[in-house]
């Protein structure tokens, strides 16, 4: 199975402020990867797919980019609603892999 | 509006067996692949298991995969997750999720809220 690593695990950071995730794969995925936001007792939502299309109804300071086996996912100019965990997913193949998750906290 | 209801969850003795429903409205059912997504109490998100529009594309996580069978009533626009042979591992909240493409495999777009799944004894 292709194992997804996101780094950092958490990270904290102030309204405002430009924050990066990356997400590594370990063979390539082409463009085969999506970025989620889940907050406490809630499901996930779809943020970016294709590694770069932003999801119907995402604000425009969420982006991705990447190929291959690299990708990041940005905020800019992170707001209060983005406090939340992000995961990406590999729809590559089978099986499809999360990466583990990273943390926006408050600073 | 997308609605993917979740229901059959509980708590079971490891080794027994237990039947997850999903029931969707609000899009043609039929078009589209479904996943099921599981989290542990307080853990990371561990993808499970999908079934293509047609059910001629099935796919499992190394975990799952002998124990548990996906399948879907497109006629009672449902989706089903068998899971045989229950692991203590197997405690998470379980959700179900549609497809982002129209008879295609790609990245999942709408979620239910979950059923919670507790193996002990």
């Amino acid at each position: 199975a292709i194992q997804m690593t996101q780094s950092p695990s958490s990270l904290s950071a102030s309204v405002g402020d430009r924050v990066t995730i990356t997400c590594r794969a370990s063979q390539g995925i082409k463009n085969d990867l999506g970025w989620y936001q889940q907050k406490p007792g809630k499901a996930p939502k779809l943020l970016i797919y294709d590694a770069s299309r932003l999801q119907s109804g995402v604000p425009s300071r969420f982006s991705g980019s990447g190929s291959g086996t690299d990708f990041t996912l940005s905020i800019r100019s992170l707001q209060p609603d983005d406090f939340a965990t992000y995961y990406c997913l590999q729809d590559y193949n089978y099986p499809r892999t999360f990466g583990q998750g990273t943390k926006v906290e408050i600073k | 509006e997308v609605q993917l209801v979740e229901s059959g969850g509980g708590l079971v003795q490891p080794g027994r067996s237990l039947r997850l429903s999903c029931a969707a409205s609000g899009f043609m059912f039929d078009d589209y692949a479904m996943h099921w997504v599981r989290q542990p109490p307080g853990k990371g998100l561990e993808w499970v298991s999908l079934i293509s529009w047609n059910s001629g594309s099935r796919g499992y996580a190394d975990s799952v995969k002998g124990r548990f069978t996906i399948s879907r009533d497109n006629a009672k626009n449902v989706l089903y997750l068998h899971m045989n042979s229950l692991r203590v591992e197997d405690t998470a909240l379980y959700y179900c999720a549609k497809d982002l493409a129209a008879f295609g495999i790609a990245q999942l777009d709408y979620w239910g809220q979950g059923t919670l799944v507790t193996v002990s004894s």
